[in-house]
């Protein structure tokens, strides 16, 4: 089954304790990213990934860090959360070739900041 | 940069009618991919429709249909016979159709409407 797998679901931590949200494909994408979704703000854009170990800044990428050691995986990093990451986060992939635009989505990561 | 705007955050219908859900953007390109998601309660992002601005018809898929208005940069997604199961947030998203360039991948979303069904 074509997925993308984020762990863990929810998390709760104290502001300054690093942490990574993980992320995982099966459908081969070289295409990935990661939204946060905040109340009234939508979704929007953190950080993505063209393919292994090209990654680029999104919309909103002060406090974070990513990488992309392999095509399967995109991790989302925070070295020192604060309050204001407190949010709900999404991993996405798609392919960047052929007519499939289609986004799949991760289930979603509640991250609450204390 | 493309903006998408959803006028409506919050939306209501009763069960079996139909409502519709409003989105427009702005964009300089001509060729680009629209995009409705459902956001159930579970937080899932789901696919709903797809519309390819190159492409005159609108899409359909089963009781979700668009109203694509190229000119006017309109967007709007109607739910006919509508169900329980339909409550959720739905977002409006935009997509550039040129390869180029990683941020020509990135989704843009609208800030979501919130649909309540009433039985």
């Amino acid at each position: 089954e074509a997925q993308v797998t984020q762990n863990p679901r929810y998390l709760i931590t104290v502001t300054g304790k690093k942490l990574t949200v993980t992320c995982s494909q099966n459908m081969n994408h070289e295409y990935m990213s990661w939204y946060r979704q905040d109340p009234g703000l939508g979704l929007r854009q953190i950080y993505y990934s063209m393919n292994v170990e090209v990654t680029d800044k999104g919309d909103v990428p002060e406090g974070y860090k990513v990488s992309r050691k392999e095509k399967r995986n995109f991790p989302l990093i925070l070295e020192s959360p604060s309050p204001n990451q407190t949010s709900l986060y999404f991993c996405a992939s798609s392919s960047r070739w052929g007519k499939n635009t289609e986004a799949f989505f991760g289930q979603g990561t509640r991250l609450t900041v204390v | 940069a493309q903006t998408v705007t959803q006028s409506q955050p919050e939306m209501s219908v009763q069960e079996a009618e139909t409502v519709t859900l409003s989105c427009t953007y702005d964009t300089s390109e001509s060729d680009y991919y629209l995009f409705w998601y459902k956001q159930p309660p579970s937080r899932q992002m789901i696919l709903v429709i797809r519309q390819e601005a190159y492409k005159q018809q609108n899409a359909t898929e089963n009781r979700f249909s668009v109203n694509f208005q190229k000119a006017a940069k309109s967007f709007s997604l109607k739910i006919s016979d509508s169900q329980l199961g339909d409550a959720a947030m739905y977002f409006c998203a935009y997509r550039s159709a040129i390869r180029d360039g990683g941020s020509n991948y990135k989704l843009t979303f609208g800030k979501g409407t919130l649909l309540t069904v009433n039985p």
